[in-house]
This record gives structure tokens, sequence and C-alpha cells, in this order.
């Protein structure tokens, strides 16, 4: 079975300013993905940044950017210059190569504060 | 090209009635997921299918639920007597395939489903 963990329900961060959010994933496979998806108050699921498992580099979006840790099995979120509209629900979320679902973590509420 | 499109985004029923939701995956996507997000909490997987095929349903309750993707029209998810405890908002999404060949899934924007 895998599993993945949020351990921050909430998070505030100043507009402009970076936040990091945490995630921890446990799999036995050795090729998954993995992904953070952004949920509004619209409740739609945006995918936000993806990482393959197999990639050294971390992957990165525009003010968004990843610290993925294979060994540590830890892949967190950074947001550079927070906006207003990063305001959300946040969701990592873990996909087996050979599997047929995502595993999602339990969420942080990120609030941006003016 | 739209996204995936689910309805209807609310959806009220009596505790005892049936509620079916209804998932247009992406054109072009024939791999369908559903998922449920109680209150609060992340997205749980519930049932995997390709058209015509239920190939994954290890997250489906073994009672009163039940998934298709028939070959033309949309994937339809029915709880049957639904009960307080189905309140939740359920998630379509929809892929071009699995494992490698998998670029992420596009989600619906759910239906939340009340039972009073």
């Amino acid at each position: 079975a895998q599993t993945v963990t949020q351990s921050q329900p909430e998070m505030s961060v100043q507009e402009a300013e970076t936040v990091t959010l945490s995630c921890t994933y446990d799999t036995s496979e050795s090729n998954y993905y993995l992904f953070w998806y952004k949920q509004p108050p619209s409740r739609q699921m945006i995918l936000v940044i993806r990482q393959e498992a197999y990639k050294q580099q971390n992957a990165t979006e525009n003010r968004f950017s990843v610290n993925f840790q294979k060994a540590a099995k830890s892949f967190s979120l950074k947001i550079s210059d927070s906006q207003l509209g990063d305001t959300a629900m946040y969701f990592c979320a873990l996909h087996n190569n050979a599997g047929n679902m995502l595993t999602f973590g339990g969420g942080t509420r990120l609030m941006v504060k003016p | 090209n739209a996204g995936v499109m689910q309805n209807p985004r609310h959806l009220v029923r009596r505790r005892g009635q049936e509620a079916r939701l209804r998932c247009s995956p992406v054109k072009g996507h024939s791999h369908v997921y559903w998922y449920r997000q109680l209150p609060e909490e992340g997205l749980k997987f519930m049932v995997y299918l390709q058209k015509e095929n239920i190939i994954d349903e290890s997250g489906m309750p073994k009672e009163r639920f039940s998934a298709e993707f028939p070959k033309e029209g949309p994937s339809i998810l029915r709880i049957q007597q639904v009960v307080r405890g189905d309140s939740a908002a359920y998630f379509c999404a929809s892929s071009v395939g699995t494992g490698s060949t998998n670029y992420g899934y596009t989600f619906g924007s759910g239906t939340r489903l009340t039972v009073v």
C-alpha cells in the first residue's frame, strides 16, 4: 500500500513572500510520479506541478518548484512571490507507474495575506 | 477542447433515494476515474474504468455503489438508497493512458452530493 502524508493542516504567508509546503510518502515501487494539486474555493482540482521519480532534477513551473528527496521520500512544494490567488487547499499525490490511481495526502490549507 | 464535464454540480437527495452523477471525459481520453472527497479530507480513489470495462473498483463500497462507462455517452456513478454518510464531493478525472503514458489527470469540478 502507498501512503501520502501532509503534516501541515494550515499555513499562511504574506503576499510576495515564499512558502514551503511539506509532503512525505511511502511506496514500495521504484518508479512513480508525484504531483501537487491546487483546489481553490471553486473546488476545481488544478495540477500545479509534476515530478517523475526517475528524474533527479527538481521540477519547476514558474513560481512553483519542488524539492524532491527520493531517499527521504520527501516532496515539498515551494511557492515564490506568493499571490492572493494562491490561496487554496494544496494536495500532494502519488501515482505508481503501474497503478491505476492517485493516492492523495490530507491537504494543506494555504492562506496568502495582503 | 473542453475539460472534464461533471453534472450536476450540486445534488440534493433524501435518504433512500438514488443519486446519479455524470462525467464526460476530455475528448480523446479513454480512461475515467472517480474519487470521493469528504469534508476537510483529500480525495479517495473509488473506481477506474475504460470504455465498457471496470478495470479497478477496489475503492468502491461493496453495496449500493456502481459505475459504468458505456461505449457511447458519459460515465455514470450511481448510488442507490443514499445515506447521510454518502454526502461528499465526487470528482471525476480522465487521462490519455496509465503508467508511463500518463501525463497527468484532468479533473472535473466535482458534484457535491448532500443527503438530507
